[in-house]
């Protein structure tokens, strides 16, 4: 079966430092990848999807980058947090043409 | 319109009720349409995918009308377990014909209380 990881659980950081949310699937080979945003009281926003080792697209304009290493590894960085960067950060994967994606149990990060 | 509306709620119910979750989606070209469950601080799960002759899964009915562009989920007998946000979610088509760019309801807020 498949399973999804991601780290850390949480985390703090002070406005200006950088960020490494890493995200790995186990079971699967040549997921579809994704990082979503929920911030508080809103909906699941789409920021980066991957379909194979170095392919990224990005859904929204920010100060947020993604990466994919490796096949089943995804990594989503930023070289200055914003405050407005803090939410609850999800990785999902999906098979490349199946019904629907599976979350990871996701990072909560506090930008102070 | 919103790309995927839903009521807009909380619910509160009483254990034993049956309730109902109404979507509607605004892009007529969707290809494919999930119901997700999100307990409180917790992930996102697939509860179950929509077809367009409706299924069932258990006390879980979910139902798709293409011509309205509305999507529903029924819960029979609901349980205490059963208290979470209820996320409609619709794939648009793309390119690719693939299940990219899901697009997430906000949610609703069922709380069933004994």
């Amino acid at each position: 079966s498949q399973t999804i990881h991601q780290w850390p659980a949480t985390l703090v950081q002070p406005v200006g430092s950088p960020l490494s949310l890493e995200c790995t699937v186990e079971g699967t080979s040549n997921p579809n990848l994704y990082w979503y945003r929920q911030a508080a009281g809103r909906g699941l926003q789409l920021l980066f999807y991957s379909v194979g080792i170095g392919q990224i697209s990005s859904e929204v304009p920010q100060n947020l980058s993604a990466s994919r290493p490796q096949d089943r590894q995804f990594i989503l960085s930023s070289k200055k947090l914003l405050l407005s960067d803090s939410g609850f950060y999800l990785c999902a994967w999906s098979r490349a043409g199946g019904p629907g994606q599976y979350f990871g149990p996701g990072t909560r990060l506090t930008v102070t | 319109r919103k790309e995927v509306e839903q009521d807009p709620g909380p619910f509160n119910v009483p254990e034993g009720a049956t309730v109902a979750f109404n979507c509607t989606y605004s892009n007529s070209a969707s290809q494919s349409f999930f119901w997700y469950r999100q307990d409180c601080r917790k992930e996102p799960k697939l509860l179950m995918s929509v077809y367009s002759s409706g299924n069932e899964d258990g006390r879980f009915t979910a139902q798709l009308n293409r011509a309205s562009q509305y999507i529903s989920l029924l819960i029979r007998d609901s349980k205490l377990s059963d208290s979470a946000t209820y996320l409609c979610v619709v794939n648009p088509k793309d390119s690719g014909g693939s299940n990219y760019k899901l697009t997430f309801g906000k949610g609703t807020l069922l709380t069933v209380n004994p």
